[in-house]
């Protein structure tokens, strides 16, 4: 089974500080994206990667960046957290041949104060 | 870019009706549209999904019918049962391996 595994589950952070939210999936995808759940809005894609050191804006960047360098982990980054940053996040992943299936983590939610 | 518009937001059913959750799409290159289940607590799963060669598709319980012409795909779920309870998302994407757009969802809840 694809496993995209999100380390924090659970993360308060004050205002002003950097985030990081880190994903690592273990079946050599290709792709990876990072959502933001938020009710009654749905899924919002923030940015996606289709290769290593590689990176699109999706529909909601501003605020966040991210980094991957290595194959299997893409980290979300919250320069300067702010308390309209308070979401679910989902991180995803998926091959680049074949079906557009994601397979995404738990989810790590997080609250700015 | 690509749009899409999910509806209802709530849908409560008593076990063994049936429920109908509705998408628009509004990028007519689009061609694949995936359905997602979210239990409380764990991450989307796909559930079903269909491509725009295709109209309908069938798994056991749950199809999906997809009009091109009209832009819009449904989700048909019958003999519901309380594990289907969940959240329910439309997505649309144009081609594989591209980042799928999805709706806002909506809150099947199924009484027994």
């Amino acid at each position: 089974d694809v496993k995209v595994t999100q380390s924090s589950r659970y993360l308060v952070k004050r205002t002003g500080e950097k985030v990081f939210l880190e994903c690592v999936q273990d079946m050599d995808h290709e792709n990876m994206f990072w959502y933001r759940q938020d009710p009654g809005l749905g899924l919002r894609l923030i940015y996606f990667s289709y290769d290593v050191k590689m990176k699109e804006k999706g529909d909601i960047p501003e605020g966040y960046s991210v980094s991957r360098e290595k194959k299997e982990r893409f980290s979300l980054i919250l320069e300067s957290a702010s308390t309209n940053q308070t979401s679910m996040y989902l991180c995803a992943s998926s091959l680049t041949s074949g079906a557009n299936v994601l397979t995404f983590g738990a989810g790590s939610r997080l609250t700015v104060l | 870019g690509e749009n899409v518009e999910q509806h209802p937001s709530t849908l409560s059913v008593q076990e063994g009706d049936s429920a109908v959750i509705k998408c628009t799409y509004s990028d007519s290159a689009s061609n694949y549209f995936p359905w997602y289940k979210q239990e409380l607590g764990k991450g989307p799963q796909l559930i079903i999904d269909i491509r725009s060669n295709v109209g309908e598709k069938k798994d056991q319980r749950i199809a999906v019918t997809l009009n091109k012409t009209a832009k819009h795909f449904s989700l048909h779920i019958t003999e519901t049962q309380p594990e289907d309870s969940a959240v329910y998302f439309c997505a649309a994407s144009k081609e594989a391996g591209t980042a799928l757009i999805f709706g806002k969802g909506t809150t099947l809840s199924v009484s027994s």
